[in-house]
């Protein structure tokens, strides 16, 4: 089946400085690959995601990239604040499924002022 | 309140106990889905409904474990004869199918605490 890896497992970076995590996935037939953030005792809200036909995606200060052939995908969030402190999920939906989705581990994003 | 709600948002009970979950889902989602998020851990799926189907089960879903969608609406977790084990939070989320979109989203969850 398929499977999530998430890296790094925590981040600390300044606030205005940029941050990257990184995921890949095992089953090449993924086609949906949504990002998630948590805040301490909240639910998983959605950020951003793509689809496999798309390359890179654009919202405001975060984008996400996918690159097929290495089947890796990217969140990029960039001008960082401290409001970003969270955890973020990637997750993919893998290929046949209903729409069901395998996270990852999860990145402890902090923002330091 | 346009968003997923899950009741209760907090569950104590005794090992071997059975409890019962509730969600509501955004009213014009088809597609509700069932996750168990331990500390420091995703979300993993358990279980998917397309209206009142159960489509998909997780083989995490043990046969202690049973879902109902009884009229495409609310949806119902229960677990059985509880273990420790069992303490997570049950996430709950919706999702509409139409067009190309799979986007989920999540309720507040119910937090159990088997002890």
């Amino acid at each position: 089946g398929e499977n999530v890896e998430q890296h790094p497992s925590t981040l600390s970076v300044q606030e205005g400085d940029s941050a990257v995590i990184k995921c890949t996935y095992s089953d090449s037939a993924s086609n949906y690959f949504p990002w998630y953030k948590q805040e301490l005792g909240k639910r998983p809200q959605l950020i951003i995601d793509i689809r496999s036909n798309v390359g890179e995606k654009k919202d405001q200060r975060i984008a996400v990239t996918l690159n097929k052939t290495a089947k890796h995908f990217s969140l990029h969030i960039t001008e960082t604040q401290p409001e970003d402190s969270a955890v973020y999920f990637c997750a993919a939906t893998p290929g046949g499924s209903q729409g069901n989705l395998i996270f990852g581990k999860g990145t402890k994003l902090s923002v330091k002022p | 309140d346009t968003g997923v709600s899950q009741d209760p948002r907090h569950k104590i009970t005794k090992r071997g106990q059975n409890v019962t979950f509730r969600c509501d889902p955004i009213s014009e989602h088809n597609r509700l889905y069932w996750y168990r998020q331990t500390l420091g851990q995703g979300p993993e799926f358990l279980t998917y409904f397309q209206n009142e189907a159960q489509l998909e089960k997780s083989r995490l879903l043990s046969d202690r474990f049973s879902a109902e969608r009884p009229k495409g609406s609310f949806s119902t977790l229960e677990i059985q004869r509880t273990e420790q084990g069992d303490s997570a939070m049950y996430l709950c989320a919706s999702s509409f199918q139409g067009g190309s979109t799979y986007e989920q989203y999540f309720g507040p969850g119910t937090r159990l605490t088997v002890t």
